[in-house]
This record gives structure tokens, C-alpha cells and sequence, in this order.
């Protein structure tokens, strides 16, 4: 079983429209959880992340965390198609290991 | 600050052939971590390092080798390049401390084995 399962997209949507990314993950060691963005060709970098359960918001961005059912999700309010680019999350227990998901490729169209 | 630089930005290398990575950073990180990343299969950890003169071994280590002789400086090798490690390098490095777990990225190195 994988550490984190991610669903790869795409994922196509209107500009303005909310979405929706999600990853499940089965070790409940994990206990930061954090969303990487990754334009094309580039490398990724950090979005934003919560610790244990619960809700964090940041502008249009909010992460949530299930740590009861270990389901994570990351939220874009108003998307913009300077949004566009692949979404990866990234759960830890520790600063040794990352386990990141394979990504939900997002394309969001004007 | 440049953040964290990779060497070269492509390759491409005939089976068996030999090369050196190059990942520095400039922000005084002590954890820096080799990464490679192919389509459906997310990054997936290669080596990492905790600080200067250390190295461990990741989630596919093999096939490679690393150092870390210098705190700024985390090298990959391929000793024998196989067609199975055609694949897009990550280097990244963090704190490692303080509540930080954010790693910081280069931009990536696409390697191709013929």
C-alpha cells in the first residue's frame, strides 16, 4: 500500500469556480501536513500546511485535515489560471522522510 | 540568495556511463535531500542528509551514491547509468528544526539514459 494516494487529474474547471484536491494516506504517524504547487517544468514549492486535525486558511487557499479517516484536502476559492499547475501533497512524521502524492495536475481555464 | 542551484540543467548519458549531480544551497540549511520524479509516481526520496558528513539512504537508493563534504553542497552520482533512472532530479533542502518542515526546491535536473 502506498503511503499517500493522490488522484492525478487533471483536473479542468472555469476560472472563479472552487476546487477541490484531495489525498489519503495510511500512516497515522503523520502528523504535518503540507501542499506543495508545482508549475511546469519548475521545481515545487510550499503552498501552505497544517499540523495534526483541523482547518488553516491562507487568502483563497484553505487546507483541512481528517485525521480520524486520514483524508487531506486542499481548497481554491475564485480560482485563477495562474492557479494552473500540479498540486502535490506531502504528510510527515518526522524531517528525515517526505512521502509526497503523485500530484492532481489543476488547469484552470479563462 | 540564489536558494538552491542545480548542475547541469540536462544530460543525457549512455548506458553505463558515469555522472555527478551538483545540488548547492545558500541558506545554511543542514537537512538536503536527492529526489526523482517520474509520471505517476510522484517525488520519491533518494538520499537525504541531516548535516555535513553525513548521508542515508531514501525510499530507491539504488543505483546511487551521495556526499555531503560540505554543509552547502549535496552531490548525487550514477556510477553505471541504467535507462531506468531516465527520470527529472530533485535537490531540496530545509531547517530541519523549529517547527520547519518546509523543504526548499531547485529547479531540477532531466536526465536521459539511451
Amino acid at each position: 500500500q502506498k503511503e499517500v494516494e493522490q488522484d492525478p487529474g487533471p483536473l479542468s474547471v472555469p476560472e472563479g469556480a472552487i476546487v477541490s484536491l484531495n489525498c489519503t494516506y495510511s500512516n497515522s504517524a503523520f502528523q504535518y501536513f503540507m501542499w506543495y504547487r508545482q508549475y511546469s517544468r519548475k521545481g515545487p514549492e510550499l503552498l501552505m500546511y497544517t499540523y495534526s486535525s483541523g482547518n488553516k486558511e491562507d487568502g483563497r487557499f484553505t487546507a483541512q485535515v481528517d485525521k480520524s479517516s486520514k483524508y487531506i484536502s486542499l481548497f481554491i476559492r475564485d480560482s485563477q489560471p495562474s492557479d494552473s499547475a500540479t498540486y502535490l501533497c506531502a504528510p510527515t512524521g518526522n524531517f528525515n522522510k517526505f512521502y509526497f502524492g503523485s500530484g492532481t495536475k489543476l488547469n484552470v481555464k479563462p | 540568495n540564489a536558494g538552491v542551484t542545480q548542475t547541469p540543467k540536462f544530460r543525457v548519458l549512455k548506458t553505463g556511463q558515469s555522472m555527478t549531480l551538483l545540488c548547492a544551497q545558500d541558506m545554511n540549511h543542514e537537512y538536503m535531500y536527492w529526489y526523482r520524479q517520474d509520471p505517476g509516481m510522484g517525488l520519491r526520496l533518494i538520499h537525504y542528509s541531516v548535516g555535513e558528513g553525513t548521508t542515508a539512504k531514501g525510499e530507491v537508493p539504488d543505483g546511487y551514491n551521495v556526499s555531503r563534504l560540505k554543509k552547502q553542497n549535496f552531490l548525487l552520482g550514477l556510477e553505471s547509468a541504467a535507462p531506468s533512472q531516465t527520470s527529472v532530479y530533485f535537490c531540496a533542502s530545509g531547517r530541519g528544526g523549529g517547527g520547519s518542515y518546509e523543504q526548499y526546491f531547485g529547479p531540477g535536473t532531466r536526465l536521459t539514459v539511451t
